[in-house]
């Protein structure tokens, strides 16, 4: 069975401020997608980033950006220029390869983002 | 844009009543799935489905079922409601083909069971 934890509850960062958050996983398999989802208060859950576990190169897109680190299993999340509106619940997802079926999500970290 | 919607934002039923969660999804996706969110838990997967009438149990089936008599809709149903249900309850959908796995989510049904 896949396994993915997020070992930080609840976090905090000031605003403009870059924050990181954890995320590992546990699995046997060599081939697989991760992903990090946001779901801000009330509000519908979007997806942030991806990234193969094929591709050597972290993943980024604008402020958000993944230290993907396959040996030790680590898969963070960095937000640069912390804004209000990144306040939300963020999770972690780990999909075994080519099956498109089943993600296995962490528990969510929730980010407050502080003026 | 993928559009997922959920026929209600709140429900509140009583325990024992049958329950039906909807949900549809614009953009042709092939697989659809239904979790339930609960505080400390994360998103646990009840059933998912690959392919109209088809349906695949999660990790947490016990006490639901499901229907997919057309490729854009997705049902859960709750037989007989208990307590232990009251959840958010979220439906995605994805392409599922290769390298398109992400999942789109639905804004939710918070469900309270009386």
């Amino acid at each position: 069975a896949q396994t993915v934890t997020q070992s930080q509850p609840e976090m905090s960062v000031q605003e403009a401020e870059t924050v990181t958050l954890s995320c590992t996983y546990d699995t046997s398999e060599n081939n697989y997608y991760l992903f990090w989802y946001k779901q801000p208060p009330s509000r519908q859950m979007i997806l942030v980033i991806r990234q193969e576990a094929y591709k050597q190169q972290n993943a980024t897109e604008n402020r958000f950006s993944v230290n993907f680190q396959k040996a030790a299993k680590s898969f963070s999340l960095k937000i640069s220029d912390s804004q209000l509106g990144d306040t939300a619940m963020y999770f972690c997802a780990f999909m075994r390869s080519n099956t498109g079926n089943q993600f296995y999500f962490g528990t969510g970290t929730s980010l407050t983002v502080i003026p | 844009d993928v559009k997922v919607t959920q026929s209600s934002r709140y429900l509140v039923k009583r325990t024992g009543e049958k329950v039906f969660l909807e949900c549809v999804q614009d953009m042709d996706h092939e697989n659809m799935f239904w979790y339930r969110q609960d505080p400390g838990l994360g998103l646990r997967l009840i059933y998912f489905s690959y392919d109209v009438k088809m349906k695949e149990k999660g990790d947490i089936p016990e006490g639901y079922s499901v229907s997919r008599e057309k490729k854009e809709r997705f049902s859960l149903i709750l037989e007989s409601a208990s307590t232990n249900q009251t959840s958010m309850y979220l439906c995605a959908s994805s392409p599922g083909t290769v390298h398109r796995y992400e999942q789109y989510f639905g804004p939710g049904t918070r469900l309270t069971v009386t």
